[in-house]
Parts: C-alpha cells; structure tokens; sequence
C-alpha cells in the first residue's frame, strides 16, 4: 500500500538553529498538506499545496517557517529560528486534489522537541 | 472562522456500543470526516459524510446533519485496540479547494 513518506521521525534542536523537514507524498497525489500536531490537541494545518503552488498558507508563521513544493512532488518545512514553542509533530498529508480534501492520507509524522 | 466540538474523553467496556459527537461552526461546508490516531502514530481516515445520512462502514458507522451542523461517530462490539483519539474534520472550500480543519480530538479508552 503506498504512503506517504516523512523524515527525519525525531529531531532534537537548540533553539534559534535551522530545522528541516522533508516529504514524499503518495505517487500522483497532486496536493499536498503539512500540519503541526501539538501533544493532546488536533492537527493544525500549516500550509496546502497543488502542485508546485500554494493554496493556502494563512496559518504558517512566516516570519520564521518556510515550505516549498519546487518540483509539484515531494516538499520541504524549514523552520528558522526554532523556538522552544515549535515543539511538536509535523505531519505531512496528500490527496488526489484538492477537491478530495475529505480524504487525506498521512506520513508517520516528524517530532521536534527544540530545547 | 471555524470552530469545532467534541469532548475530551470517552470511557467504554469492550463489547460496548460508542458514540462521540461533533459539532461545528463553518462557512462553506462541504463534508465531515471522521480520523482514527493511535498513541505515537498518523491519523487515518475512517469515514466520511458530505450528504445527511448514516455511512456504515464494518463497524463503525457516522452520520452527519447539515441543519443542525452536528455529526458522530458510533463504534460498535469496541475492541481494546480501538483505545485511539479520534478525530472529527470538516472540509470546507476556499479559494477553490476544500480545506480540512480538524477538532481537538476525542480520546476513547476501552476497558476490558
């Protein structure tokens, strides 16, 4: 069964380093979503994809956390500088399109602790 | 914006019937979605409700009604391996896309 492929799965950061994080989506999924998952509560989605463009991205701190999708496949999460609130678990998720939204498939997600 | 509820934690015996609710507050809705997470793992998709109605699927069944912007999730015969959050999503459009926001998430314990 295909999934959705993140690394690294653990990452511990001093804060105000440089952290990145990268996925490969399901093959011929043309959107693509990361979303910060903090312990005990929902995820929350950072920023959407379709292709190579950004949908959405009104919840992404910009000021310090950056994605890209250069070729419409796989993305990267740059994080920079890291704050000790950044601590959490960044999921990446795909789906055929973005009018599949109801359906989302996710990578075992990314765990920062920054200390 | 958008606002989702669903409470904090359900208990239940195995063999049991489950149901946890959802309620929301969306411009736009298009659909309900319904996700499973383990301790340390991904959410995955259960099931989903764009239309009034009860879906079944095996076990599980959801339903959701648009009137009264409120949906659940009903495990049935629960198992201790359905001890997971679970989580309701609602899809709404934007820009063209539908966007998937999701609740706080309801934490099940199943006990034997």
């Amino acid at each position: 069964e295909a999934e959705v492929a993140q690394s690294p799965r653990y990452k511990i950061t001093e804060k105000s380093q440089a952290v990145a994080f990268w996925c490969d989506p399901i093959s011929g999924h043309a959107t693509l979503y990361w979303y910060r998952q903090i312990l005990g509560q929902g995820p929350e989605l950072l920023v959407q994809f379709q292709d190579e463009s950004v949908v959405d991205d009104s919840q992404l701190p910009k000021d310090r956390f950056s994605a890209e999708r250069l070729k419409g496949v796989d993305s990267t999460l740059k994080i920079q500088p890291a704050e000790l609130g950044d601590s959490a678990m960044y999921l990446c998720a795909s789906s055929v399109d973005r009018n599949s939204g109801n359906t989302i498939y996710f990578g075992e997600g990314s765990w920062l602790t920054v200390v | 914006g958008q606002s989702l509820e669903q409470p904090s934690e359900v208990t239940a015996v195995e063999g049991a019937i489950v149901q946890i609710n959802c309620t929301y507050q969306t411009s736009g809705f298009y659909g309900l979605s319904w996700y499973q997470q383990h301790d340390g793992g991904a959410p995955t998709f259960l099931s989903y409700n764009a239309l009034d109605g009860l879906e079944e699927t095996g076990r599980f069944s959801s339903f959701l009604s648009r009137s009264d912007s409120y949906g659940y999730l009903l495990l049935q015969e629960l198992q201790m391996k359905d001890s997971a959050s679970y989580f309701c999503a609602v899809s709404s459009s934007s820009g063209g896309s539908y966007i998937p926001t999701f609740g706080r998430g309801t934490s099940l314990i199943v006990h034997p």
